[in-house]
């Protein structure tokens, strides 16, 4: 079956910390994968994206995502986080056909 | 318009009522999307359009729900007799093409419906 799964429901980091938020999925073979963010009371932005290639791709607003095979994941990483950052993020996927399968979402919340 | 429109951004009606929300995707994009937002969950997809014709209706919930699209444009989702767990935000988006394609998909601010 194709599934994708976001382990972490919530995650508090600090001002200037690191970032890892995960995304795992299911699949007999490799999707497409993207991020989305969702700030409050605002619609879904697309942070990066990635579809073959070199693995580890680039996005706005500082954010980087590796994918791995061996691993079926594709996580989101970030080096200093800003309180800007706070915001539900969805890892999503396509699996060859004309929409895009989301995870649960990961809320992030920035502590000063 | 510059981006997806979405409305009404705010509906709260009761329970047996029918509701209409619509959105206005972008300019020239070709597919559109519907898709369900409940508090705790992820995006759950319901239909996708691409033009006037639905090649993917399979994530609406029940035949109380039903969606159109026309001119290539402007779609409207029908809910029929509400119930209480219809509430949620209800998300529009639309791609050039489709997802399969470019696979960016641009989200309006969304409709949230509360069912009383």
């Amino acid at each position: 079956a194709q599934s994708v799964t976001q382990p972490d429901i919530h995650i508090t980091v600090s001002e200037g910390a690191s970032l890892e938020l995960r995304c795992n999925y299911s699949y007999g073979a490799t999707p497409y994968l993207f991020w989305y963010v969702q700030s409050p009371g605002q619609g879904l932005q697309l942070l990066l994206k990635y579809f073959s290639g070199d693995t580890l791709v680039q996005g706005i607003k500082g954010f980087e995502a590796e994918f791995k095979r061996s691993q079926s994941s594709f996580n989101l990483r970030k080096p200093s986080v800003h309180w800007s950052d706070a915001a539900e993020y969805f890892c999503a996927l396509n699996f060859g056909n004309e929409k895009l399968t989301f995870g649960t979402g990961t809320r992030l919340t920035i502590i000063p | 318009g510059a981006g997806v429109s979405q409305s009404p951004s705010n509906k709260v009606t009761e329970k047996g009522k029918d509701v209409e929300l619509r959105c206005d995707p972008i300019s020239g994009h070709t597919a559109l999307y519907w898709y369900r937002q409940s508090l705790g969950q992820g995006l759950e997809f319901l239909i996708y359009f691409q033009g006037n014709s639905a090649p993917d209706k399979s994530g609406l919930p029940s035949d109380r729900f039903s969606a159109e699209r026309t001119g290539g444009s402007v779609s409207t989702l029908t809910i029929q007799r509400t119930q209480q767990e219809d509430s949620a935000v209800y998300l529009c988006a639309s791609c050039p093409a489709g997802a399969r394609g470019t696979g960016e998909l641009f989200f309006g601010e969304g409709s949230r419906l509360t069912v009383l």
